[in-house]
């Protein structure tokens, strides 16, 4: 199947800045995931998206978060203000029409000092 | 809600010996479920996902899995095991909730291979 791509692969910021974190997905995929994994911890849901809309958010992704899918092709997370515990991987994920599964990006790891 | 238990949060195994870990779920109804495997820094690969049909699904890299309702379960197993399966794998459950199949994972368990 084919790769679903982000970058960057690795983004270092400093605490109270924003970034955006970028994800490349096959255009035809209608739905859209972030999740994030803190260093040797579980996987964990953030954000679902579809249509242009978020579908479903968990706890964690709280008003410091949003997501846009701003030109039909790349899918954002953008941290307004980062913290410290922010620190993470962060994989996007795609789901396709026909596609009951995922396919998870290679992932961003973001470190914020 | 759902979740998933791996019990076994670290397993060593010779190289060439049986594998298999263990995973449970708490959902609903009849789940999706899913296992990935993780390399130090990378991504998430998919193994083998379970819809419905036959409850012994095959995956790649000669890992199958067998969903078990009556225990809830969907155990991994590989009956020979290679030193490049060292890594951290991850069992996950899918709602079934159209347009909107996010996922839970467990906690991991990390593989170890010795010669």
């Amino acid at each position: 199947e084919p790769e679903v791509t982000q970058t960057p692969s690795h983004q270092v910021t400093q605490m109270g800045q924003e970034v955006i974190l970028r994800c490349v997905p096959i255009s035809n995929h209608l739905y859209f995931y972030w999740y994030r994994q803190i260093l040797g911890q579980k996987v964990e849901f953030l954000v679902s998206f579809y249509n242009n809309e978020i579908s479903e958010k968990s706890e964690i992704f709280d008003d410091q978060f949003s997501v846009e899918r701003p030109d039909g092709s790349n899918f954002t997370l953008k941290i307004r203000s980062t913290k410290l515990e922010d620190s993470a991987m962060y994989f996007c994920a795609r789901q396709g029409r026909t596609n009951y599964g995922y396919t998870f990006g290679s992932g961003t790891r973001l470190t914020v000092v | 809600a759902q979740s998933v238990t791996q019990p076994d949060i670290h397993i060593t195994v010779s190289e060439g010996a049986s594998l298999e870990l263990r995973c449970n779920y708490s959902y609903g109804a009849t789940p999706y479920l899913f296992w990935y495997v993780q390399s130090p820094g990378q991504g998430l690969q998919l193994l083998l996902k379970y819809f419905s049909g036959d409850t012994l699904v095959q995956g790649i890299k000669g890992f199958e899995a067998e969903f078990k309702r009556s225990q809830s379960s969907f155990n991994l197993r590989k009956p020979s095991v290679h030193w490049s399966d060292a890594a951290e794998y991850f069992c996950a459950v899918g709602a079934r909730t159209f347009g909107n199949e996010k996922l839970t994972f467990g906690t991991g368990t990390r593989l170890t291979i010795i010669p």
